[in-house]
Order: structure tokens, then C-alpha cells, then sequence
């Protein structure tokens, strides 16, 4: 089947503007979670939905950063007037129990 | 502060050899381990998951846990170049009443030809 999309594949914005990135989490996966991963570094935990309780939003970095999961499935991650530090690639992943699965990511790059 | 912790490396080892590449976590509650493989410019893939004491193998890869000591490990046999990537091991916590998944920051694993 399916397995997660993420959209787009690559982002270049300038420093200021607003960016959308997009994730279609495995049909009939219950949680989801988004991560930044910066060059060489390890996964950094972002935010995490689990069906219809309140996402845990413990690691968005400021309140630049929102995300919203639409009817329990899509999510969007939303970035306010990004800054060169919000370069990385945004990874989505989903899972029905436990085990993770992970979309391709976004790169985005601010100039 | 609920954590899991791996040794960053690299770790190199000898192509037919065998890799053990370790993790300890701190939340004495998990029950479900994971190891991750990255390679380079891709996403993290799941390679295995380990639920009870022991060892857990599927081919080359064997998964071993050990509740009391709270260590995992991946040993991985006759290593291949094709092996060379980041390993990230992951665990269950809970969390205000949330089941949610954390990670280690990975350890790079080189295979020498």
C-alpha cells in the first residue's frame, strides 16, 4: 500500500516568508509525528498527534512553528517568518500502534 | 528526563565481520524497541522491533533485549559496505498518559571493504 507522502519534496524561501509543508500519513494510522533532522544531526522531535486527543507539542522550537492534523489524517506544519536556523529536513512519520514509518521529508532551505 | 542513549561513533568494522551497535534507555516503563536505519539523504527505515527479553533475529540482523539492565543492542553478521549508514534506536515512553515513541541520536556505522 500507500506508504507516507510528504510535500514538497524541496523548499527554498526567503528569511521572512511564511512555508507550508504537508504530510499524508499511511491510511488508517492513528498517530503522527513530525521531526527536524539538521545536517549530521539527530532526529529532533517537533510535535505529535494521537487520534483525537491534544497534540503534544513539547518540541516545536518557538511559536513561529504550529501544526494542525485535518480530520485526523493530513497534517500541515506551518513556519512564521522563517530564519536561516529553520534549514533542515522536516521528516513526517506515522504509525497504528507503535512502530513508526517515515515519509521522504522536506528540505527546506532559507535564504 | 526520559532518554535513550547511543554511542555517535563512527563505529568501523571489517566487511564479513560482525557489528554490535548498542543503546541504553531510561524510562524502566518501555516495552517496545526499535532499530532505524538511515542512510545518508534518505529517511529513517525500520529495520527491526523487539517487544520481549532476548534475542529477536531476521537474517543477517539479530535484536537483543535486556529489561533489567535497560540495554538493546543490533548485531549485525557477515557485514556488508551495503550496511554503512546511521542506526537509530528507539523506545516507548509514557508521557502524560501518552504512549509516544523517542529516539537516540543514531550511531554511524562504517563497513571497510
Amino acid at each position: 500500500g500507500a506508504g507516507v507522502s510528504q510535500s514538497p519534496s524541496n523548499k527554498v524561501t526567503e528569511k521572512g516568508k511564511d512555508v507550508e509543508l504537508r504530510c499524508d500519513p499511511i491510511s488508517g494510522h492513528t498517530a503522527l509525528y513530525w521531526y527536524r533532522q539538521s545536517l549530521g544531526q539527530g532526529l529532533e522531535f517537533l510535535i505529535y498527534f494521537q487520534g483525537n486527543s491534544a497534540p503534544d507539542k513539547s518540541g516545536l522550537p518557538s511559536d513561529r512553528f504550529s501544526a494542525e492534523r485535518t480530520g485526523g489524517s493530513v497534517s500541515t506544519l506551518t513556519i512564521q517568518r522563517t530564519q536561516q536556523e529553520d534549514s533542515a529536513v522536516y521528516l513526517c512519520a506515522s504509525s497504528l500502534v507503535s512502530e513508526q514509518y517515515f515519509g521522504p521529508g522536506t528540505r527546506l532551505t532559507v535564504t | 528526563q526520559k532518554e535513550v542513549e547511543q554511542n555517535s561513533g563512527p563505529l568501523s568494522v571489517p566487511e564479513g565481520a560482525i557489528a554490535s551497535l548498542n543503546c541504553t534507555y531510561s524510562d524502566r516503563g518501555s516495552q517496545s524497541f526499535f532499530w532505524y536505519r538511515q542512510y545518508s539523504g534518505k529517511s529513517p527505515e525500520l529495520i527491526m522491533s523487539i517487544y520481549s527479553n532476548g534475542d529477536k533475529e531476521d537474517g543477517r540482523f539479530t535484536a537483543q533485549l535486556n529489561k533489567a539492565s535497560q540495554y538493546v543492542s543490533l548485531l549485525i553478521r557477515d557485514s556488508q559496505p551495503s550496511d554503512s549508514a546511521t542506526y537509530l534506536c528507539a523506545v516507548n515512553v509514557y508521557m502524560n498518559r501518552d504512549d509516544k515513541i523517542i529516539f537516540g541520536k543514531g550511531t554511524r556505522l562504517h563497513i571497510l571493504p
